[in-house]
């Protein structure tokens, strides 16, 4: 059971540099979303997805793009990578209206 | 806008205590989803569990329980007897027009189990 697979789990990057953060479900859910975690702060939305075709924001979409031209997949764009942009990037899936929410392990990005 | 609330930032028990993480939440909406999720020292995010608006009975499954309260827009989590397993941050979410709008989490309280 793969459930939802992100990769890299790791990565440093410098200023200014673009990477994507994968993401891969395997339950044939809806509904795809992107959350990062910040020490004291939670976890916030980045983008979503309720389905391939259709991508919304969330409440801390700047300096990131989203597109989902499948089902399974859900990639996190870093155009242009800010040491703001450290944290650790979550990727979820569900069934609408409400699935119970399955994350992935979880990326640590450092940006220097 | 929704809103979740968790006032307390971390809380430290000995082992066999009983604990209560305390959630307030924010919503105009009659229809609404509440959770919560678990995530242990090893980073994992891990569902706990899902109540809608309508079901204001408390759950139990072993060791925690849950109490809703629509009057005082609370979502609490009791920990029974505590063990040193059950140290990791809980996070309380809340999604509306009938669970099809993103969960909102609260800022997580960390719950630390002393042997």
């Amino acid at each position: 059971n793969a459930g939802v697979t992100q990769t890299p789990k790791f990565q440093v990057l410098k200023t200014g540099q673009s990477m994507t953060l994968q993401c891969a479900q395997d339950m044939n859910h809806e509904y795809m979303s992107w959350y990062r975690q910040d020490p004291g702060m939670g976890l916030r939305l980045i983008h979503y997805s309720v389905g391939a075709g259709i991508t919304d924001q969330g409440e801390v979409p700047n300096g990131y793009n989203v597109s989902r031209s499948t089902t399974e997949d859900f990639p996190l764009r870093l155009l242009s990578a800010a040491p703001s942009q450290t944290s650790v990037y979550f990727c979820a899936s569900s069934q609408l209206g409400p699935g119970e929410l399955f994350f992935g392990e979880g990326s640590r990005l450092t940006v220097l | 806008a929704q809103k979740v609330t968790q006032a307390q930032t971390e809380i430290s028990v000995v082992e066999k205590e009983d604990v209560t993480l305390d959630c307030v939440y924010e919503t105009r909406d009659t229809t609404y989803y509440l959770f919560w999720y678990k995530q242990p020292p090893s980073g994992e995010l891990v569902f706990l569990i899902r109540r809608n608006s309508f079901d204001e009975q408390n759950e139990i499954s072993g060791r925690y329980s849950w109490n809703f309260q629509k009057s005082t827009s609370s979502f609490n989590f009791t920990i029974t007897a505590s063990q040193v397993v059950d140290s990791a941050v809980y996070f309380c979410a809340l999604s509306e027009n009938s669970g099809n709008t993103p969960l909102v989490f609260g800022k997580g309280t960390r719950l630390s189990v002393i042997a």
